[in-house]
């Protein structure tokens, strides 16, 4: 089973707001990743989390504040974000950081 | 660094259709991996292949098939007897050892096949 998944499909939230996405995977992967996608353009990384530790972060604005609970969990909370922060985000994960990365269908973000 | 070029911005064909993907990739390291993934309109990134720098046997998966060329750093895909299920952004893109995973992608090709 090479399932990720991502709650919510479908998030608006207002500049003030803190919201937070959930990424799951079942597959003993031991990496996970947030990308973010705005349209027309390819997967940009934002953080890379290997053994449940923080390996990469690109850059991120301190609004977006990235979680791993356990090796099967990442959750992205976000915080007074900005409208230019609504995107596609995308969650995966991959056995190792040189395998093959499996991406959950993502979280369309607005915000307003 | 790496950089990944994929020429063709969109390709619109008839079902039925051969579509040949050209991928060209920049790197240094001499051991490196490439990967295409499919993105359908639902927005859901599909694995499709992964080749390492040491493995230039061409693969092919049903419709699909890979050419890697190392002599002139590509990685084209070919999609025969294309369907409109065929329709989607396909990304090529390249990672190297130390990077801790991460993903250099090429800006992607619109594949439009049309009954």
């Amino acid at each position: 089973d090479t399932e990720v998944t991502q709650t919510p499909k479908h998030l608006v939230m207002g500049m003030t707001n803190k919201k937070s996405l959930k990424c799951e995977q079942h597959m003993g992967h031991r990496a996970m990743y947030w990308y973010k996608q705005k349209a027309k353009k390819p997967p940009e990384l934002m953080f890379v989390y290997s053994y449940e530790k923080l390996s990469i972060n690109e850059s991120v604005p301190s609004r977006f504040s990235p979680e791993c609970p356990n090796s099967s969990l990442l959750n992205l909370h976000l915080h007074a974000l900005q409208p230019e922060d609504s995107a596609l985000y995308l969650c995966a994960s991959s056995h190792g950081l040189a395998g093959e990365q499996y991406f959950g269908p993502g979280t369309r973000l607005t915000v307003t | 660094a790496q950089k990944v070029t994929q020429a063709q911005t969109e390709i619109s064909v008839v079902e039925k259709e051969d579509v040949t993907l050209d991928c060209v990739y920049e790197t240094r390291d001499t051991t490196y991996y490439l990967f295409w993934y499919k993105q359908p309109p639902s927005g859901e990134l599909v694995f499709l292949i992964r080749r390492n720098s040491f493995d230039e046997q061409n693969e092919i998966s049903g419709r699909y098939s890979w050419n890697f060329q190392k002599s002139t750093s590509s990685f084209n895909f070919t999609i025969t007897a294309s369907q409109v299920v065929d329709s989607a952004v396909y990304f090529c893109a390249l990672s190297v050892p130390g990077s801790w995973g991460k993903l250099q992608f090429g800006a992607g090709t619109q594949v439009v096949v049309t009954p």
